[in-house]
Protein backbone atom coordinates (compact mmCIF):
# COMPACT_ATOMS: atom_id res chain seq x y z
CA UNK A 1 0.00 0.00 0.00
CA UNK A 2 1.85 3.38 -0.87
CA UNK A 3 2.70 5.37 1.70
CA UNK A 4 4.23 8.91 2.67
CA UNK A 5 7.68 8.92 3.63
CA UNK A 6 9.61 11.49 5.47
CA UNK A 7 13.43 11.76 6.34
CA UNK A 8 14.87 12.29 8.86
CA UNK A 9 13.06 10.40 11.55
CA UNK A 10 14.78 12.77 14.61
CA UNK A 11 16.99 15.80 13.99
CA UNK A 12 18.69 17.60 16.74
CA UNK A 13 19.79 21.02 15.85
CA UNK A 14 21.04 24.21 17.39
CA UNK A 15 19.24 27.52 17.91
CA UNK A 16 19.47 29.83 14.74
CA UNK A 17 21.03 26.84 12.80
CA UNK A 18 18.78 25.94 9.30
CA UNK A 19 16.93 22.77 9.13
CA UNK A 20 15.41 21.10 5.76
CA UNK A 21 12.54 18.08 6.66
CA UNK A 22 11.35 15.56 3.48
CA UNK A 23 9.10 14.18 2.69
CA UNK A 24 8.13 12.31 -0.28
CA UNK A 25 4.66 12.39 -0.55
CA UNK A 26 2.45 9.41 -2.10
CA UNK A 27 3.01 8.42 -5.90
CA UNK A 28 -0.41 10.21 -7.56
CA UNK A 29 -1.46 12.41 -5.02
CA UNK A 30 -1.40 16.71 -6.37
CA UNK A 31 -2.00 18.19 -2.97
CA UNK A 32 0.82 18.23 -0.10
CA UNK A 33 0.45 19.74 3.62
CA UNK A 34 2.73 20.16 6.43
CA UNK A 35 1.66 19.81 9.92
CA UNK A 36 3.02 20.41 13.09
CA UNK A 37 2.71 18.77 16.72
CA UNK A 38 3.92 20.23 20.13
CA UNK A 39 4.47 17.45 22.50
CA UNK A 40 0.97 17.26 24.06
CA UNK A 41 -0.64 19.87 21.69
CA UNK A 42 -2.94 19.36 19.27
CA UNK A 43 -2.20 18.97 15.64
CA UNK A 44 -2.10 22.57 13.79
CA UNK A 45 -2.12 22.85 10.00
CA UNK A 46 0.49 25.24 8.63
CA UNK A 47 1.02 25.15 5.09
CA UNK A 48 -1.00 23.64 2.34
CA UNK A 49 0.99 23.10 -1.26
CA UNK A 50 -0.56 22.82 -4.72
CA UNK A 51 0.98 22.95 -8.74
CA UNK A 52 4.32 24.22 -7.28
CA UNK A 53 3.20 27.05 -5.00
CA UNK A 54 1.24 27.48 -1.20
CA UNK A 55 -2.53 27.70 -1.21
CA UNK A 56 -2.46 28.71 2.03
CA UNK A 57 -0.07 28.83 4.79
CA UNK A 58 -1.15 29.33 8.62
CA UNK A 59 -0.04 32.36 10.79
CA UNK A 60 2.69 29.93 12.26
CA UNK A 61 4.50 29.86 8.97
CA UNK A 62 6.48 33.22 9.29
CA UNK A 63 9.03 34.00 6.79
CA UNK A 64 11.50 31.86 8.59
CA UNK A 65 9.66 28.67 6.94
CA UNK A 66 9.44 27.76 3.44
CA UNK A 67 8.46 24.87 0.95
CA UNK A 68 9.38 23.20 -1.84
CA UNK A 69 9.02 20.86 -4.70
CA UNK A 70 12.57 20.29 -6.05
CA UNK A 71 12.10 17.60 -7.98
CA UNK A 72 8.63 15.14 -9.04
CA UNK A 73 8.67 13.35 -6.11
CA UNK A 74 10.21 15.29 -2.96
CA UNK A 75 8.66 17.93 -1.00
CA UNK A 76 10.58 19.81 1.82
CA UNK A 77 9.92 22.10 4.59
CA UNK A 78 12.79 24.70 5.44
CA UNK A 79 13.45 26.38 8.76
CA UNK A 80 15.80 29.12 7.86
CA UNK A 81 16.85 30.06 11.63
CA UNK A 82 15.49 27.51 14.17
CA UNK A 83 14.24 28.66 18.16
CA UNK A 84 13.44 26.52 20.78
CA UNK A 85 10.11 26.95 20.40
CA UNK A 86 9.72 24.87 16.67
CA UNK A 87 10.71 21.84 18.90
CA UNK A 88 7.85 19.54 17.71
CA UNK A 89 6.68 17.10 15.40
CA UNK A 90 6.15 17.72 12.19
CA UNK A 91 3.83 15.75 9.83
CA UNK A 92 3.70 15.61 6.06
CA UNK A 93 0.71 14.84 4.65
CA UNK A 94 -0.98 14.37 0.82
CA UNK A 95 -4.23 13.84 -0.80
CA UNK A 96 -5.08 13.11 -4.63
CA UNK A 97 -7.74 16.05 -4.89
CA UNK A 98 -7.28 18.97 -2.32
CA UNK A 99 -11.49 19.72 -2.29
CA UNK A 100 -12.32 19.65 1.02
CA UNK A 101 -13.96 16.21 0.43
CA UNK A 102 -10.68 14.14 0.19
CA UNK A 103 -9.02 12.60 2.57
CA UNK A 104 -5.50 13.47 3.90
CA UNK A 105 -2.49 10.82 4.38
CA UNK A 106 -0.38 11.32 7.15
CA UNK A 107 3.60 10.72 7.00
CA UNK A 108 5.19 9.08 10.26
CA UNK A 109 6.57 12.65 11.22
CA UNK A 110 10.26 13.64 12.13
CA UNK A 111 10.66 14.81 15.84
CA UNK A 112 12.44 18.03 15.27
CA UNK A 113 14.76 19.31 18.67
CA UNK A 114 16.12 22.57 19.15
CA UNK A 115 18.55 22.69 21.69
CA UNK B 1 -11.65 31.22 15.29
CA UNK B 2 -12.81 27.91 14.01
CA UNK B 3 -12.33 25.38 16.81
CA UNK B 4 -12.79 21.57 17.39
CA UNK B 5 -13.92 20.42 20.92
CA UNK B 6 -13.06 17.23 22.41
CA UNK B 7 -13.37 15.48 26.03
CA UNK B 8 -9.63 14.97 26.45
CA UNK B 9 -10.66 12.14 28.44
CA UNK B 10 -9.27 9.19 29.32
CA UNK B 11 -12.32 7.33 28.57
CA UNK B 12 -12.07 4.10 29.61
CA UNK B 13 -13.92 1.18 28.58
CA UNK B 14 -13.68 -3.01 28.69
CA UNK B 15 -12.62 -5.44 26.01
CA UNK B 16 -15.70 -5.87 24.22
CA UNK B 17 -17.25 -3.02 25.18
CA UNK B 18 -18.71 0.19 22.69
CA UNK B 19 -16.18 3.10 23.07
CA UNK B 20 -18.20 6.35 22.24
CA UNK B 21 -16.37 9.43 21.05
CA UNK B 22 -17.68 12.74 20.80
CA UNK B 23 -16.60 16.17 18.80
CA UNK B 24 -18.19 19.57 18.64
CA UNK B 25 -17.28 22.08 15.65
CA UNK B 26 -17.88 25.83 15.43
CA UNK B 27 -18.09 26.45 11.92
CA UNK B 28 -21.65 26.08 9.93
CA UNK B 29 -20.10 25.84 7.02
CA UNK B 30 -17.89 21.97 7.70
CA UNK B 31 -17.77 19.87 5.10
CA UNK B 32 -15.77 16.76 5.82
CA UNK B 33 -15.40 15.28 8.43
CA UNK B 34 -12.64 12.92 10.01
CA UNK B 35 -11.42 10.80 12.43
CA UNK B 36 -7.70 10.10 13.04
CA UNK B 37 -6.35 6.91 15.69
CA UNK B 38 -2.37 8.07 16.94
CA UNK B 39 -0.94 5.93 18.93
CA UNK B 40 1.83 7.29 21.50
CA UNK B 41 4.99 8.98 19.33
CA UNK B 42 3.37 8.03 16.12
CA UNK B 43 1.28 10.03 13.39
CA UNK B 44 -2.27 10.29 12.74
CA UNK B 45 -3.62 7.46 11.35
CA UNK B 46 -6.89 7.88 8.84
CA UNK B 47 -9.61 5.57 10.32
CA UNK B 48 -12.73 7.51 9.30
CA UNK B 49 -14.09 9.72 7.41
CA UNK B 50 -17.71 11.08 6.74
CA UNK B 51 -19.26 14.05 4.81
CA UNK B 52 -23.46 13.26 4.68
CA UNK B 53 -25.35 13.87 7.55
CA UNK B 54 -26.38 10.06 9.33
CA UNK B 55 -24.02 7.34 10.05
CA UNK B 56 -21.31 5.45 8.11
CA UNK B 57 -20.49 1.90 9.31
CA UNK B 58 -16.58 0.10 8.59
CA UNK B 59 -15.85 -2.70 9.90
CA UNK B 60 -16.04 -2.31 14.05
CA UNK B 61 -16.30 1.55 13.32
CA UNK B 62 -19.34 3.75 13.10
CA UNK B 63 -19.26 7.53 12.47
CA UNK B 64 -22.10 9.81 12.95
CA UNK B 65 -22.65 13.28 11.81
CA UNK B 66 -25.35 16.04 13.01
CA UNK B 67 -24.73 19.18 11.27
CA UNK B 68 -27.40 21.23 12.61
CA UNK B 69 -25.94 20.38 16.43
CA UNK B 70 -22.51 20.81 14.91
CA UNK B 71 -21.79 17.20 16.44
CA UNK B 72 -19.58 14.15 15.02
CA UNK B 73 -19.00 11.03 16.86
CA UNK B 74 -17.37 7.90 16.40
CA UNK B 75 -18.59 4.92 17.82
CA UNK B 76 -16.13 1.54 18.01
CA UNK B 77 -18.10 -1.85 19.12
CA UNK B 78 -16.50 -4.54 20.34
CA UNK B 79 -13.05 -2.84 21.61
CA UNK B 80 -9.98 -4.63 21.81
CA UNK B 81 -7.05 -3.28 24.06
CA UNK B 82 -5.29 -2.62 20.50
CA UNK B 83 -7.59 0.56 19.75
CA UNK B 84 -6.17 2.34 22.89
CA UNK B 85 -5.11 5.20 21.55
CA UNK B 86 -5.72 8.74 20.92
CA UNK B 87 -8.84 9.77 18.50
CA UNK B 88 -8.42 12.87 16.59
CA UNK B 89 -11.22 15.01 15.42
CA UNK B 90 -10.44 16.89 11.83
CA UNK B 91 -12.52 19.16 9.91
CA UNK B 92 -12.54 21.13 6.44
CA UNK B 93 -13.77 23.98 6.60
CA UNK B 94 -14.22 25.31 3.35
CA UNK B 95 -10.35 24.92 2.70
CA UNK B 96 -8.74 21.56 2.39
CA UNK B 97 -6.56 22.07 5.19
CA UNK B 98 -7.93 20.22 8.44
CA UNK B 99 -8.41 21.44 11.92
CA UNK B 100 -7.52 19.27 14.96
CA UNK B 101 -9.31 18.91 18.28
CA UNK B 102 -6.83 18.39 21.08
CA UNK B 103 -7.69 14.44 21.07
CA UNK B 104 -9.69 11.73 22.94
CA UNK B 105 -7.19 9.14 24.93
CA UNK B 106 -9.14 6.19 25.09
CA UNK B 107 -8.45 3.18 27.17
CA UNK B 108 -9.86 -0.45 26.63
CA UNK B 109 -8.91 -2.45 29.55
CA UNK B 110 -8.88 -6.83 29.61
Amino acid sequence: EPEVTQTPSHQVTQMGQEVILRCVPISNHLYFYWYRQILGQKVEFLVSFYNNEISEKSEIFDDQFSVERPDGSNFTLKIRSTKLEDSAMYFCASTFDGRESYEQYFGPGTRLTVT
Amino acid sequence: QKEVEQNSGPLSVPEGAIASLNCTYSDRGSQSFFWYRQYSGKSPELIMFIYSNGDKEDGRFTAQLNKASQYVSLLIRDSQPSDSATYLCAVNSNTDKLIFGTGTRLQVFP
